[in-house]
């Protein structure tokens, strides 16, 4: 069974600073995706960047990264530069080889202070 | 930008009353989903959808749900009869393929209150 742990419930971070959301995972399919999505106060779920795990380098999106350790199964996402409009639920996702379902992880509260 | 629409985006029901939630996926894609959010939970997988038939489903998934794609555009979640615990964000979601690259597109999210 796949299972994603997101440990970090709230973080607050002042605008203009970087931010990583922690993202580990377990999985023992060597095929596998991972998502990351921006949740605002209004609900809706934004994706924001997708990294393979056969992929030789971090997935980078405008600001947005993500730090990839296969070995460590993490897949930290990185916020650059953030701002206001940044403050939401990030949840951290994952999707194996022949499953239809994204696993979510219960999901970090990032509040960005002025 | 294609995006993925619901209706309604809140609905208020009586326990034991049957909804339906609807969802138009983005026009070229293949695969729909409903997903469900209990307020301050994380996001749930309820059921998979291709080729008219479900694909893969989870125990949530049990005999009191039901989905269907009626017409060309819309995707539809049926809960027969309604439970207080149904209370949630209901989500729908699509995407081009069902490989493990491939991203799933969310709805903006139908919020289902149960009384």
């Amino acid at each position: 069974a796949q299972k994603i742990t997101q440990t970090q419930p709230g973080m607050f971070v002042q605008e203009k600073e970087a931010v990583t959301l922690d993202c580990t995972y377990d999985t023992s399919d060597p095929s596998y995706g991972l998502f990351w999505y921006k949740q605002p106060s209004s609900g809706e779920m934004i994706f924001l960047i997708y990294q393979g795990s056969y992929d030789q380098q971090n997935a980078t999106e405008g600001r947005y990264s993500l730090n990839f350790q296969k070995a460590r199964k993490s897949a930290n996402l990185v916020i650059s530069a953030s701002q206001l409009g940044d403050s939401a639920m990030y949840f951290c996702a994952m999707r194996v080889t022949g499953a239809q379902k994204l696993v979510f992880g219960q999901g970090t509260r990032l509040t960005i202070n002025p | 930008e294609p995006e993925v629409t619901q209706t309604p985006s809140h609905q208020v029901t009586q326990m034991g009353q049957e909804v339906i939630l609807r969802c138009v996926p983005i026009s070229n894609h293949l695969y729909f989903y409903w997903y469900r959010q209990i307020l301050g939970q994380k996001v749930e997988f309820l059921v998979s959808f291709y080729n008219n038939e479900i694909s893969e489903k989870s125990e949530i998934f049990d005999d009191q749900f039901s989905v269907e794609r009626p017409d060309g555009s819309n995707f539809t979640l049926k809960i027969r009869s309604t439970k207080l615990e149904d209370s949630a964000m209901y989500f729908c979601a699509s995407s081009d393929l069902a490989y493990r690259t491939d991203t799933q597109y969310f709805g903006p999210g139908t919020r289902l209150t149960v009384l």
